[in-house]
């Protein structure tokens, strides 16, 4: 079975600066789909940034990009310039990309990130 | 347009009452999800519809019924709730076999 993990429970950032996100995860999958989910104090689940395996190139959203190591099976978010917007739970996910629409996502156990002004 | 709305957006209910949960996409998705939260905690998959049709229910209690009337529309009925039910509850939508699941704000649901 996949496995996500987020092993950092907590972190802090102060405005304007850069702070990574780390997640790793487990899969004897080749093909696969990676993301990002924000859920800010309102609960709404946001989708941050999505990566697929297949794709060598890191993905970038504005100041949101990754760090895709296929190998390692390390997916981390780098978030630049952080806002006080950017304060949150970040959950990290994974989805097989061979299973239709029975497309179950294993989330991370997430991350509460705190923004310092 | 990925927008994805749910109603109400909190509810109280005792537990002999009966009430239900809506959850409307138009973005043309064919699958439709609905999570359980706990705070702090990610969420968990309890039911998946596709093109209607349930396809996945992960071991849900039969107090949560769901219900898929149309391909826009997905509701999830309660009846005789206990208090560690007490969640928020997302329904999500995606493309029939793509990748990404988009989420609605969800129901804060509060059993007494």
């Amino acid at each position: 079975a996949q496995t996500v993990t987020q092993s950092q429970p907590e972190m802090s950032v102060q405005e304007a600066e850069t702070v990574t996100l780390s997640c790793t995860y487990d899969t004897s999958e080749s093909d696969y789909y990676l993301f990002w989910y924000k859920q800010p104090p309102s609960r709404q689940m946001i989708l941050v940034i999505r990566q697929e395996a297949y794709k060598q190139q890191n993905a970038t959203e504005n100041r949101f990009s990754v760090n895709f190591q296929k190998a390692a099976k390390s997916f981390s978010l780098k978030i630049s310039d952080s806002q006080l917007g950017d304060a949150a739970m970040y959950f990290c996910a994974y989805r097989e990309a061979e299973t239709g629409a029975n497309s179950k996502l294993t989330f991370g156990k997430g991350i509460t990130l705190s923004v310092r002004p | 347009d990925t927008e994805v709305t749910q109603t109400p957006k909190h509810l109280v209910m005792g537990m002999t009452n009966k009430k239900s949960l809506k959850c409307e996409q138009h973005m043309g998705h064919r699958a439709m999800y609905w999570y359980k939260q706990k705070a702090k905690k990610p969420p968990e998959l309890m039911f998946v519809y596709s093109y209607e049709k349930l396809s996945i229910n992960e071991s849900v209690p039969s107090r949560f019924s769901p219900e898929c009337p149309n391909s826009s529309l997905l509701n999830l009925h309660l009846h005789a709730l206990q208090p560690e039910d007490s969640a928020l509850y997302l329904c999500a939508s995606g493309p029939f076999g793509g990748e990404t699941q988009y989420f609605g704000p969800g129901t804060r649901l509060l059993v007494l």
